[in-house]
């Protein structure tokens, strides 16, 4: 059975901390994907990676940075987290088809 | 870039009758449409997808239709269940394999009634 796991399925942080969500994928895909969900607003790419160490700019870029270390992880990362930051977060991969991890809602406070 | 509009942004209906979602794409150049069902506290999962040297597209209740010239295609959910009732998530793309970068509509929550 294929995965998309993230490290945390709910987090809280205080406006300011640096904010880690960690993505692994077990289908050697070389595509993975970071997206924010927002109610009315869909699906908006942050940032994707096409290969180990590789980074493209997404929608909304800003904000936000990524680290592709390995092949199977893509790390999203919150400088310095702010409260409009609050939303879900999810991971994807793709080979023919996308596949999405279950998410990380977020709240910063 | 492409852009990718998607109604109702709610839909309600009744078990056993038909859902239709529309959407339409800016960009010509997109060749691949798929279509995402994400479930409550889940992400969301492929259901159905659609290529542009195809018209029509089937899998038991679902179909998606395309119609290229009009760059608008659809999501039609036949004798409706309960659990159906889901947000729904049109995409274009370029591309296929694993180089393509979908863009998003903003989703369809769908409420089947029983």
């Amino acid at each position: 059975d294929v995965k998309v796991t993230q490290s945390s399925r709910y987090l809280v942080k205080r406006t300011g901390e640096k904010v880690f969500l960690e993505c692994v994928q077990d289908m050697d895909h070389e595509n993975m994907f970071w997206y924010r969900q927002d109610p009315g607003l869909g699906l908006r790419l942050i940032y994707f990676s096409y290969d180990v160490k590789m980074k493209e700019k997404g929608d909304i870029p800003e904000g936000y940075s990524v680290s592709r270390e390995k092949k199977e992880r893509f790390s999203l990362i919150l400088e310095s987290a702010s409260t409009n930051q609050t939303s879900m977060y999810l991971c994807a991969s793709s080979g023919d088809e996308q596949f999405f991890g279950p998410g990380t809602r977020l709240t910063v406070l | 870039g492409e852009n990718v509009e998607q109604h109702p942004s709610t839909l309600s209906v009744q078990e056993g009758d038909s859902a239709v979602i529309k959407c339409t794409y800016s960009d010509s150049a997109s060749n691949y449409f798929p279509w995402y069902k994400q479930e409550l506290g889940k992400g969301p999962q492929l259901i159905i997808d659609i290529r542009s040297n195809v018209g029509e597209k089937k899998d038991q209740r679902i179909a998606v239709t395309l119609n290229k010239t009009a760059k608008h295609f659809s999501l039609h959910i036949t004798e409706t269940q309960p659990e159906d009732s889901a947000v729904y998530f049109c995409a274009a793309s370029y591309g296929s394999g694993g180089s393509y970068i979908p863009t998003f509509g903003r989703g369809t929550s769908l409420i089947v009634h029983p």
